[in-house]
Parts: C-alpha cells; sequence; structure tokens
C-alpha cells in the first residue's frame, strides 16, 4: 500500500506555544489529505479536509484559527496547533488517498501540552 | 452529513468463535465503506473494503456484508485468534476521494 509519514510522532510543549505537525506521502500524490484528532479510547474524528493549493474545509466545531493548515505541495500537509492547551492533547493522524478510494494512515502525532 | 454507526461497542469472544461487528450509515450517497483494525498506540490499518456494487466481499478469515436498502455493513471474522484483539472501525464515504466518516469503533477481546 502507499505510505504517509507523519513528524514528529510525538511532541510536549508548554501551554501557549504552537506546535506544527508534518503530513508527507512518500511515494504518491495527494491532492487531498484529510486530518483526524483521537482521543483515548474514541473514534478518529475528522477535524478538517486539506487541499492543496487552497483553503482547507473544516468540520464544523473546529476553530480554523486554532488550527492552521498549509497543503504547500501534492506530498505536503501540514497541521499547526496554534496557542496549544491542555484541552488540545491529542494523537493527530494525517490521511492521504493513493489508489482509488482508500485511505492511507500516517502513524499519528501524539501531542502533550502541559 | 454523513453520520456512522457502529456497534457493539465491545466484543468479547473465545479463541477460534466468529465475532461479527454492525454498521449503519445515513447518507444514501455513500459507496465505499473500508474496515479498519487499530492496535493501541499505532495506526488504522485497513483490513477490507466493499463497494456498494457488492453485497459480500470475503478475504480469508474477514468478509464484509452490504445491505445497500437497509444501509448497513458488516464485518465478520471466523476462526478468532488473540492477534484479532484490536479495535475496529467501519467507515463510509463517497468514491472519489472525499472525506471518510468513521464509526464508533469496537473494541475486540479474543480470548485463548
Amino acid at each position: 500500500g502507499a505510505v504517509v509519514s507523519q513528524h514528529p510522532s510525538w511532541v510536549i510543549c508548554k501551554s501557549g506555544t504552537s506546535v506544527k505537525i508534518e503530513c508527507r506521502s512518500l511515494d504518491f500524490q495527494a491532492t487531498t489529505m484529510f486530518w483526524y484528532r483521537q482521543f483515548p479510547k474514541q473514534s478518529l474524528m475528522l477535524m478538517a479536509t486539506s487541499n492543496e493549493g487552497s483553503k482547507a474545509t473544516y468540520e464544523q466545531g473546529v476553530e480554523k484559527d486554532k488550527f492552521l493548515i498549509n497543503h504547500a505541495s501534492l506530498t505536503l500537509s501540514t497541521l499547526t496547533v496554534t496557542s496549544a492547551h491542555p484541552e488540545d492533547s491529542s494523537f493527530y493522524i494525517c490521511s492521504g488517498g493513493a489508489v482509488e478510494d482508500t485511505q492511507y494512515f500516517g502513524p499519528g502525532t501524539r501531542l502533550t501540552v502541559l | 452529513g454523513e453520520n456512522v454507526e457502529q456497534h457493539p461497542s465491545t466484543l468479547s469472544v473465545q479463541e477460534g468463535d466468529s465475532a461479527v461487528i454492525k454498521c449503519t450509515y445515513s447518507d444514501s450517497a455513500s459507496n465505499y465503506f473500508p474496515w479498519y483494525k487499530q492496535e493501541l498506540g499505532k495506526r488504522p490499518q485497513l483490513i477490507i473494503d466493499i463497494r456498494s456494487n457488492v453485497g459480500e466481499k470475503k478475504d480469508q478469515r474477514i468478509a464484509v456484508t452490504l445491505n445497500k436498502t437497509a444501509k448497513h455493513f458488516s464485518l465478520h471474522i471466523t476462526e478468532t485468534q488473540p492477534e484479532d484483539s484490536a479495535v475496529y472501525f467501519c467507515a463510509a464515504s463517497i468514491a472519489g476521494g472525499f472525506k471518510t466518516i468513521f464509526g464508533a469503533g469496537t473494541r475486540l477481546f479474543v480470548k485463548a
């Protein structure tokens, strides 16, 4: 299957700082990538759809000014959590499509905000 | 928008028994239904998928059925093994790279 990487795999930051998470498609081009958040023992909640060369589409309830998404190339999308707070601590996962409609997930980034 | 419901939330079976997980979806436009397995702390891995033009699909011990009329789809795992223990998510999307909506997940325990 297609390979999606994420960096960093984990990050600990202080409250009020910003954190950038990168999502890369390594062997395919992704015009669209998706960002999810997963709290412990819960499902994957879609946060936004990242569109290459245009603005991201955010799901209801997700603050676009807090979760900045940039999709500058066909292989890279970034999620920046601005002014992070402890309640933003979560597992953030991106996905991209390569073959037909199958979504391939990155390994995830565990964010802990102190 | 699409809403996917998944049951049960927890399922415990004896090794060798079968496990069935059921999902329903709300958007009749959805036509692609993947199933993912997620082990603790790891990314979801696609285990099987089905499209709306097919009623059933099987891959070794795993099978998926789809009832478009009722908007139901199910995952069947036969001859379960301890390594099948994980969280399983159903999902629904519209073909063409549209967003995927996930069910709440089923935590499967297979007892040796």
